[in-house]
């Protein structure tokens, strides 16, 4: 399969702590990029890193990539209520962009 | 920009019904996704128009399933004859290249009872 996998698939905190959430795929890839689902609604984009990037920050979201290991990391910091949803890593490679599993994090408050 | 739209939010239909879903693409972008989620099999790409011209429609199940694409404000997606396991929420996006960040629409749940 050409689906990326996340891990973990659920994960629930603590309001204040911070998730981590890894994503890894198989093929080649131009860029990877991070999206947030919220029950029932759409996909929305957080951020997007390049291949020839290996970190990016932005707000309390900070993205790895190792290209070596075909894998990928979110940490959201400082967790708030609102943070609740489902994160999905997907992938731009072989001229598609193919999203992961998803991730469903919970914070409580 | 009002965002990606799409129409109608909900539908619910019999077995062998035609279902048509519609979607409107942020003005600009030239790239428009279609894709279908449901809990078994998570997101899956069903088909990728690049300046109204579909570009990979790998992802469509079967014939019964079809797109269109007849300008850039515009397209569909057709069932003909819908089944139960096409229930599911059908999601457009928009792009402004297929690289890039997708804007999604907010979904159509389709049941077909």
């Amino acid at each position: 399969s050409q689906q990326g996998e996340e891990d973990p698939q659920a994960l629930s905190i603590q309001e204040g702590e911070n998730a981590t959430m890894n994503c890894s795929y198989k093929t080649s890839i131009n860029n990877l990029q991070w999206y947030r689902q919220n029950s029932g609604r759409g996909l929305v984009h957080l951020i997007l890193i390049r291949s020839n990037e290996r970190e990016k920050h932005s707000g309390r979201l900070r993205v790895t990539l190792d290209t070596s290991k075909k894998s990928s990391s979110l940490l959201i910091t400082a967790s708030r209520a609102a943070d609740t949803a489902s994160y999905f890593c997907a992938f731009f490679g072989n001229e598609k962009l193919t999203f992961g599993t998803g991730t469903r994090l919970t914070i409580i408050p | 920009d009002a965002g990606v739209i799409q129409s109608p939010r909900h539908e619910v239909t019999e077995m062998g019904q035609e279902v048509t879903l519609r979607c409107k693409p942020i003005s600009g972008h030239n790239s428009l996704f279609w894709y279908r989620q449901t809990m078994m099999r998570g997101l899956e790409l069903l088909i990728y128009f690049n300046n109204n011209v579909p570009i990979d429609d790998s992802g469509m199940p079967e014939d019964r399933f079809s797109a269109k694409m007849p300008n850039a404000s515009f397209s569909t997606l057709k069932i003909q004859p819908s089944e139960p396991r096409d229930s599911a929420v059908y999601f457009c996006a928009s792009s402004s290249d297929r690289g890039f960040e997708q804007y999604f629409g907010p979904g159509t749940r389709l049941t077909v009872t």
